[in-house]
């Protein structure tokens, strides 16, 4: 297996624009997670799905940030307007039911927002 | 307050020393501990993992749970340049249904030749 995949690896763009990462997890995992990582706040959960059903967005920052996962193999998170406090690298990770404690995590997408 | 504090270092020994990663939390449902090592630019991956109290051996590493004072604790031995990297403390309290875990700030280690 590839593991999980995320692109683009960098992304740059300017205040105000509409940014998509994309996520495809582990083929036969269930759960899947979006982080974001910065220095000042470490690693922070911002939503997670369980059989591609949101469970628990109470990480996701405000109403500009979404986060969809349409089938197993599949997530996407957006921010739209973007602003430069979003930037961070975004990491998304995902486990299997049978050993949840072992999340797998991607190569993260480098945000910066100008 | 932070559920889970834990010193961001960095911290640098020299190769072949005894490294101590301490972290301590205050969410008394925590009851699954992990420890994930991160290469620069890469994501975490699992390192370490311990239920409840005690402690857990794995070649070099060793992890210590003591949940009367949460306080857990990685112990890497005869440290390698190779170590060098940022190690993340996480939590999980997945018995109360909350799935997800909760991660450290991270330290930075650096070991040198």
């Amino acid at each position: 297996d590839a593991g999980v995949i995320q692109s683009p690896r960098h992304e740059v763009t300017e205040m105000g624009q509409e940014v998509t990462l994309r996520c495809k997890p582990i083929s036969g995992h269930n759960s899947l997670f979006w982080y974001r990582q910065t220095m000042m706040r470490g690693l922070e959960l911002l939503i997670y799905f369980n059989n591609n059903v949101p469970i628990d967005d109470s990480g996701m920052p405000e109403d500009r940030f979404s986060a969809k996962m349409p089938n197993a193999s599949f997530s996407t998170l957006k921010i739209q307007p973007s602003e430069p406090r979003d930037s961070a690298v975004y990491f998304c990770a995902s486990s299997s039911q049978l050993r949840e404690e072992k999340l797998f995590f991607g190569s993260g997408t480098q945000l910066s927002v100008l | 307050q932070k559920e889970v504090e834990q010193d961001p270092g960095p911290l640098s020994v020299p190769e072949g020393a005894i490294v101590s990663l301490n972290c301590t939390y205050s969410n008394s449902a925590f009851q699954y501990f992990m420890w994930y090592r991160q290469y620069s630019r890469k994501g975490p991956e699992l390192l370490m993992y311990t239920y409840s109290s005690g402690n857990k051996e794995d070649g070099r590493f060793t992890a210590q749970v003591d949940k009367s004072s949460k306080y857990i604790s990685l112990f890497i031995r005869d440290s390698q340049p190779s170590d060098s990297a940022t190690y993340l403390c996480a939590m999980s309290a997945k018995d109360t249904g909350r799935r997800a875990l909760t991660f450290g700030s991270g330290t930075r280690l650096q070991v040198q030749p």
